[in-house]
């Protein structure tokens, strides 16, 4: 079992439709990143947290840590929105990141 | 530069060569990572360094496989008698600190053993 999972894996929205993107992670964990990655390009940090819950735009990320849960939610989802979204965390005492598979967004006009 | 620079952005080798693969990361950053991500799946972490030192090589999937960072800045991941599956995208990451801090990624460097 992955250290950390994604869901779903595929996903196919309108645009304007609400999105939420699941991880569940079963190792302790000093924070949680979400990063985007669009094909043939680089990884691009979304978010960090630790607790609580974030918005940068149209973008909110919110986690548990006693449930080891972290959603993404994006509103009023666009085509530019289609990418790959990355769950990762930083177990205690490591210093490196260890990634979910992915979830590949796909936002049709 | 603005951001991590990784070098070449695409390398296509032969079985059994060496290959070298650069990572300039954003100046002042003294944690470098280097991940590999296969075809479909997540990066998986192969060496972390923390200045000069490689703080955590336990990824590295074997002695073909060696990474140095000899003045704290650029980190150039060496891989001997290259084979077929060790084809994927090479991802460097830099953080201004080793915890809690944010990670920048280049765009990594796909490699093809043919």
């Amino acid at each position: 079992k992955n250290e950390v999972e994604q869901s779903p894996q595929n996903l196919t929205a309108q645009e304007g439709e609400f999105i939420t993107i699941n991880c569940s992670y079963s190792v302790g964990i000093s924070a949680l990143h979400w990063l985007q990655q669009h094909p043939g390009g680089g990884i691009v940090s979304l978010f960090m947290l630790s607790s609580g819950k974030k918005k940068h735009g149209r973008l909110i990320a919110t986690i548990n840590i006693q449930e080891k849960h972290s959603s993404l939610h994006i509103t009023a989802s666009h085509p530019r929105d289609s990418a790959v979204y990355i769950c990762a965390v930083s177990p205690l005492a490591t210093n490196k990141l260890i990634f979910g598979t992915g979830t590949l967004l796909a936002v049709q006009p | 530069g603005a951001g991590v620079s990784q070098t070449p952005s695409n390398k296509v080798t032969e079985k059994g060569k060496y290959v070298e693969l650069r990572c300039d990361p954003i100046s002042g950053h003294t944690a470098l990572y280097w991940y590999r991500q296969s075809l479909g799946q997540g990066p998986e972490f192969l060496i972390y360094f923390q200045g000069t030192g490689a703080a955590d090589d336990s990824g590295l999937p074997n002695d073909r496989f060696f990474a140095v960072r000899p003045e704290g800045s650029v980190s150039t991941l060496k891989i001997q008698r290259t084979e077929r599956g060790d084809s994927a995208v090479y991802l460097c990451a830099s953080s201004l600190f080793a915890e809690n801090t944010e990670a920048f990624f280049g765009q990594g460097t796909r490699l093809t053993v043919v």
